[in-house]
């Protein structure tokens, strides 16, 4: 079992949807950051939190450390949201980051 | 600011080829590392630098060399490529290493797609 657990691992939405991508992680963790890819491979990050909430724009991402879970949101969304989401999680120990499989959005007119 | 720069964007390599993967950052960062991407898995740490001079293993190490002479430059060498090295391979620098229940923003490269036959 992967240490952090994305879901859905696809999902289309339609544009104006409101989105949550979840990720859940078995360990205790310093800090989980949401990362973004683009079709064309760039990979950008949105996020880093270790408590609470972060808004940036549509984008809100969450976490609840006892519930060992985050999720990313996106508000009112559109095509250029479309891109594999990722989350990562520095175990509280450790001095990587270890990353889940990816979340892959596709967003439709 | 260019950010973090690799070089190739593509290569095609055979069996047994050697070849270096070029990653350079501006922002003086101390951390560097070099990931891989492959279907259905997370990005896997290859190797890592927290400064000039020092480098480390990650977790998927054999098969690849690093060195860090210089604070901006962090390349990749593959020894003798095998057809289990093909992947998108990416760059990512921070400001200091992660650890100390501090993490810090990571900034990629564009990345390198490598096949092997």
């Amino acid at each position: 079992k992967n240490e952090v657990e994305q879901s859905p691992q696809n999902l289309t939405a339609q544009e104006g949807e409101f989105i949550t991508i979840n990720c859940s992680y078995s360990v205790g963790i310093s800090a989980l950051h949401w990362l973004q890819q683009h079709p064309g491979g760039g990979i950008v990050s949105l996020f880093m939190l270790s408590s609470g909430k972060k808004k940036h724009g549509r984008l809100i991402a969450t976490i609840n450390i006892q519930e060992k879970h985050s999720s990313l949101h996106i508000t009112a969304s559109h095509p250029r949201d479309s891109a594999v989401y990722i989350c990562a999680v520095l175990p509280g120990t450790a001095s990587k980051l270890t990353f889940g499989t990816g979340t892959r959005l596709q967003v439709t007119l | 600011n260019a950010g973090v720069t690799q070089t190739p964007k593509f290569q095609v390599l055979k069996t047994g080829q050697s070849m270096t993967l070029q990653c350079a950052q501006d922002m003086n960062h101390e951390y560097m590392s070099w990931y891989r991407q492959d279907p259905g898995m997370g990005l896997r740490l290859i190797h890592y630098s927290v400064g000039a001079g020092i480098t480390d293993q990650g977790e998927v190490p054999n098969g690849y060399n690093v060195s860090r002479s210089t604070t901006e430059d962090f390349p990749l060498r593959l020894l003798s490529a095998a057809p289990s090295q093909t992947s998108v391979y990416f760059c990512a620098s921070s400001q200091h290493a992660p650890g100390g229940s501090i993490s810090y923003e990571q900034y990629f490269g564009p990345g390198t797609r490598l096949t092997v036959t």
